[in-house]
C-alpha cells in the first residue's frame, strides 16, 4: 500500500523568507511524485512532478521540489515567499506500475505574513 | 484552453435521496478520475476510467455509489440513498491517457461539487 504524510499542518514563514513545506511517502516500488496546491472555493491546481533523472524539479510559481530516494522525502521549497503563496499544499504519490490513482497527504496550510 | 468542469458547484439533498455530479473533462483525455475529499483531508480516490471502461474502482466505498462514461468524455457519478456521511467535495480530474502503469502525467483537477446531505 502506498502512503503520504505531511507532518506539518501548517507552515508560517514571512515574506521574502524561504519556505520548506515537507512531504515523506511510502510505495513498494519506484514514485511518481506530485505537489498540488488549493486555494479556497478553488480546485487542485498542479505545481509540479518528480517522475526520474534530476532529483531536482523546478515547477510553477517560482517552487521546486527535492526527491531524496533514501529518506523516501520530496520537500517543496520557494527561495522567496510571497503572501501570495497563501494556500493548502497537497503532496501525492503513485508507482511506476500498477494504480494509476493519486494518493495524497492531509495537506499543509501555507501562511505567509506581509 | 477550457479545463475540467463539474455540475452542481453545490447540491443539497436530504438523507435517502439519489444524486448525480457530473464532470466534463479536458479534450482529448482519455483517463479520468473521481476523488472525494472530506473537511481538512486530502483527496480520497474513488474510480478511474480509462476511455469508456473503469480500470480501477477500488475506491468505491460501497454499492450506493456508481460512474459511468458512455462516451468516454462526460462521466457521472451516481450515489444512491444518500448518507450525512456522504457529504464532501467531490472531485473530478483528467489527464493525458495512455495503457498501463507508465504513463506519468499530471491529473488536472475540476473545481469540485460540494454535497451536503441533510
Amino acid at each position: 500500500a502506498q502512503s503520504v504524510a505531511q507532518p506539518e499542518d501548517q507552515v508560517n514563514v514571512a515574506e521574502g523568507n524561504p519556505l520548506t513545506v515537507k512531504c515523506t511517502y511510502s510505495v513498494s516500488g519506484n514514485p511518481y511524485l506530485f505537489w498540488y496546491v488549493q486555494y479556497p472555493n478553488r480546485g487542485l491546481q498542479f505545481l509540479l512532478k518528480y517522475i526520474t533523472g534530476d532529483n531536482l524539479v523546478k515547477g510553477s510559481y517560482g517552487f521546486e521540489a527535492e526527491f531524496n530516494k533514501s529518506q523516501t522525502s520530496f520537500h517543496l521549497k520557494k527561495p522567496s515567499a510571497l503572501v501570495s503563496d497563501s494556500a493548502l499544499y497537497f503532496c501525492a504519490v503513485r508507482e511506476h506500475t500498477g494504480r494509476r490513482a493519486l494518493t495524497f497527504g492531509s495537506g499543509t496550510r501555507l501562511q505567509v505574513q506581509p | 484552453g477550457a479545463g475540467v468542469s463539474q455540475t452542481p458547484s453545490n447540491k443539497v439533498t436530504e438523507k435517502g435521496k439519489y444524486v448525480e455530479l457530473r464532470c466534463d473533462p479536458i479534450s482529448g483525455h482519455t483517463a479520468l478520475y473521481w476523488y472525494r475529499q472530506s473537511l481538512g483531508q486530502g483527496p480520497e480516490f474513488l474510480i478511474y476510467f480509462q476511455g469508456t471502461g473503469a480500470a480501477d474502482d477500488s475506491g468505491l466505498p460501497n454499492d450506493r455509489f456508481f460512474a459511468v462514461r458512455p462516451e468516454g468524455s462526460v462521466s457521472t457519478l451516481k450515489i444512491q440513498r444518500t448518507e450525512r456521511g456522504d457529504s464532501a467535495v467531490y472531485l473530478c480530474a483528467s489527464s493525458l491517457g495512455g495503457a498501463g502503469g507508465g504513463s506519468y502525467n499530471e491529473q488536472f483537477f475540476g473545481p469540485g461539487t460540494r454535497l451536503t446531505v441533510l
